[in-house]
């Protein structure tokens, strides 16, 4: 079946330690975007790319980072200088063509993987 | 920038009766997208419903609907017959027309549904 694959599902880190969450997707889209979700602030957008190799940061953006070297993948390093990464991380992917009847707007989620540091 | 403000942390029906979640937007655009999403206790989001700006008619989607006012800038979703599968998470998202498809997404609101 078609979908977004998120790994880990959950995933310990001590502090100070660079961690990689996976984020795989077969559904054959040019976008894909990464969002972190804590308690009562919503989803917020941390970096989104559009087509293979081209990514940009979004709203919170410093302490991490991504690469896009496959259509397919789009891996999200929480690194030590993220001041509280402990956090639900969500991955999505979407049509990037915005032709109104090819597209609905719409973005696919993945399972979401849990962060806690330790 | 767009914002988009779910005043309603927590909302609670009966079985079988009627809610409605509401959500306000900001956005200076003539053309855009909003959506409401589910987050089930399994934490996958799920879209229930979209609406897009440019079409007057109120989106439907079986038991979901939604009251798009424009010039108020608000988009409530009504869910009818509520069943005990409806409790979860509710997300009101906003998503630009044309460029980059990133959501700019509410606080959520919590619904609980008591049989």
């Amino acid at each position: 079946d078609g979908g977004i694959t998120q790994s880990p599902k959950y995933l310990f880190r001590k502090e100070g330690q660079n961690v990689t969450l996976s984020c795989e997707q077969n559904l054959n889209h040019d976008a894909m975007y990464w969002y972190r979700q804590d308690p009562g602030q919503g989803l917020r957008l941390i970096y989104y790319s559009q087509i293979v190799n081209d990514f940009q940061k979004g709203d919170i953006a410093e302490g991490y980072s991504v690469s896009r070297e496959k259509k397919e993948s789009f891996p999200l390093t929480v690194t030590s200088a993220q001041k509280n990464p402990t956090a639900f991380y969500l991955c999505a992917s979407s049509l990037r063509d915005r032709g109104r009847s090819a597209n609905t707007g719409e973005l696919f989620f993945g399972e979401g993987s849990r962060l806690t540091v330790l | 920038a767009q914002t988009v403000t779910q005043s309603q942390p927590e909302m609670s029906v009966q079985e079988a009766e009627t809610v409605t979640l509401s959500c306000t937007y900001d956005t200076s655009e003539s053309d855009y997208y909003l959506f409401w999403y589910k987050q089930p206790p399994s934490r996958q989001m799920i879209l229930v419903i979209r609406q897009e700006a440019y079409k007057q008619q109120n989106a439907t989607e079986n038991r979901f609907s939604v009251n798009f006012q424009k010039a108020a800038k608000s988009f409530s979703l009504k869910i009818s017959d509520s069943q005990l599968g409806d409790a979860a998470m509710y997300f009101c998202a906003y998503s630009k027309s044309q460029g980059a498809q990133k959501l700019v997404f509410g606080q959520g609101t919590r619904l609980t549904i008591n049989p």
